[in-house]
């Protein structure tokens, strides 16, 4: 069964410090791993999105990583800012099956002053 | 205007009740979903549409029905509503290939008493 693990479940640091969230996932075969943001009451949207082929992939201050062979992604948050709360949601595509989406549970991550 | 947009925003109803839940969008693309969401649960897929004829149940189908009634509405059903379906609903749209976004309404939060 094709199953995504995210952790920690929450997190709080302070504004101006740097994150990593995890994403490991049993996804096969895999096609590509999407990072969504999710403001609270609010629909998520995507941060970035990280093929088999790379290893990093910036956005601003959200770096993404890959590691295809331990199935495994992070997503860095540089210099958090109080707008960076919020739920991030890592998603995995599967080749197989029109392209089934497996859906981690999220990390809810609060910066505070 | 969003690119997808949900009906009702918020509704709260009685046990028992029939909703509807409404979705439209202007990406012009063909998929489009219904999902769940419940706190420490995540993202759950309820049904979802690969064109106008085609119509898919999910992991949690149960107890909901769904109609497309062309390319760019996609709606939900609850025949008769249970507390425990109680949660905030999502609609998304995303477009062929493996690559595709996610693309999500705000959300419909529905209430059962």
């Amino acid at each position: 069964k094709n199953q995504v693990e995210q952790s920690p479940q929450s997190l709080i640091i302070l504004e101006g410090k740097n994150c990593t969230l995890q994403c490991n996932y049993t996804v096969s075969p895999f096609s590509n791993l999407r990072w969504y943001k999710q403001d609270t009451g609010r629909g998520p949207v995507s941060l970035t999105i990280m093929t088999f082929s790379e290893n990093t992939k910036s956005n601003g201050r959200y770096t993404a990583t890959l590691d295809a062979d331990t199935k495994q992604s992070s997503l860095h948050i540089t210099a958090s800012q109080l707008s960076d709360s919020a739920s991030y949601i890592c998603v995995v595509s599967s080749r197989a099956g029109s392209y089934q989406l497996t859906f981690g549970k999220g990390t809810k991550l609060s910066v505070i002053p | 205007d969003a690119d997808v947009t949900q009906t009702p925003r918020n509704r709260i109803t009685k046990t028992g009740k029939r909703i509807m839940l409404e979705c439209s969008q202007t990406k012009g693309h063909d998929r489009m979903y219904w999902y769940r969401q419940d706190p420490g649960l995540g993202l759950r897929l309820i049904y979802y549409s690969f064109d106008v004829k085609d119509i898919n149940k999910g992991e949690i189908s149960d107890g909901y029905s769904v109609s497309r009634q062309a390319q760019a509405k996609f709606s939900l059903s609850l025949e008769s509503a249970i507390p425990n379906q109680t949660a905030l609903y999502f609609c998304a749209t995303r477009q062929q290939g493996n690559t595709g976004e996610l693309f999500f309404g705000e959300g419909s939060r529905l209430t059962v008493l």
